[in-house]
């Protein structure tokens, strides 16, 4: 079975601030998938990243960067200096193609940028 | 494009009644998901289609039925609302199973 943690529940920094959202999951299977998704105070999930367990490559994209290492099982999340907007709880989750359909979620961190 | 339409938004049944929340995507994908999410627990999955035509139990299934109408639409039923099912609802679609999935607005529901 898959499990994913996110040790952090609720985090404020403020604004112009960087931000790290810790992620540890594990798997006893070789072949995984792993998002990251943001939940704004309006309710909605919205996709952020999607990365397989081959491709170790950081990413970046804008003011958000991921960091993949598969020796510590983790794949964090950090925010470059954060704005207001970035409020919004994230939550990780982890996926196996060994024949479950279902995507796990952690219990997500709840981030407050203060202006 | 709409996305992933949930109805209804809100809504607030009796202990003992039905009801049916309906899913439906226009991106032409394949998968499609019921999720509740509670405070503090994240989200679970509650039942799936991984294609038109098959659906399969997730990890709290207890309590609902499920249906593939056809590949645009999935919907959720309670059969006799209980209040330990008052949770905010998302059905969500992906392309395949694995794929990034794409969520609805949610349904919060609440169980008297």
């Amino acid at each position: 079975a898959q499990k994913v943690t996110q040790a952090q529940t609720e985090i404020s920094v403020v604004e112009k601030e960087d931000v790290t959202l810790d992620c540890v999951y594990e798997t006893r299977d070789t072949t995984y998938y792993l998002f990251w998704y943001k939940q704004p105070p309006s309710g909605e999930l919205v996709f952020l990243i999607r990365r397989n367990s081959f491709d170790e490559q950081n990413e970046i994209s804008g003011r958000y960067s991921w960091n993949f290492q598969k020796s510590t099982s983790s794949f964090n999340f950090t925010i470059t200096a954060s704005q207001v907007v970035d409020s919004a709880v994230y939550f990780c989750a982890s996926y196996s193609g060994a024949g479950s359909y279902q995507l796990t979620f952690g219990k997500g961190t709840k981030l407050s940028v203060i202006p | 494009n709409a996305g992933v339409t949930q109805t209804p938004k809100f809504q607030v049944l009796k202990t003992g009644q039905s009801m049916t929340l309906q899913c439906a995507q226009d991106m032409n994908h394949n998968s499609m998901y019921w999720y509740r999410q509670d405070p503090g627990m994240g989200l679970r999955l509650i039942y799936y289609s991984a294609s038109e035509g098959t659906t399969d139990k997730g990890e709290v299934p207890n309590g609902y039925n499920v249906s593939r109408l056809n590949k645009r639409e999935f919907s959720l039923r309670l059969e006799s609302a209980a209040p330990s099912q008052t949770s905010v609802y998302f059905c969500a679609s992906s392309e395949f199973p694995g794929w990034e999935a794409f969520f609805g607005q949610g349904t919060r529901l609440t169980v008297v």
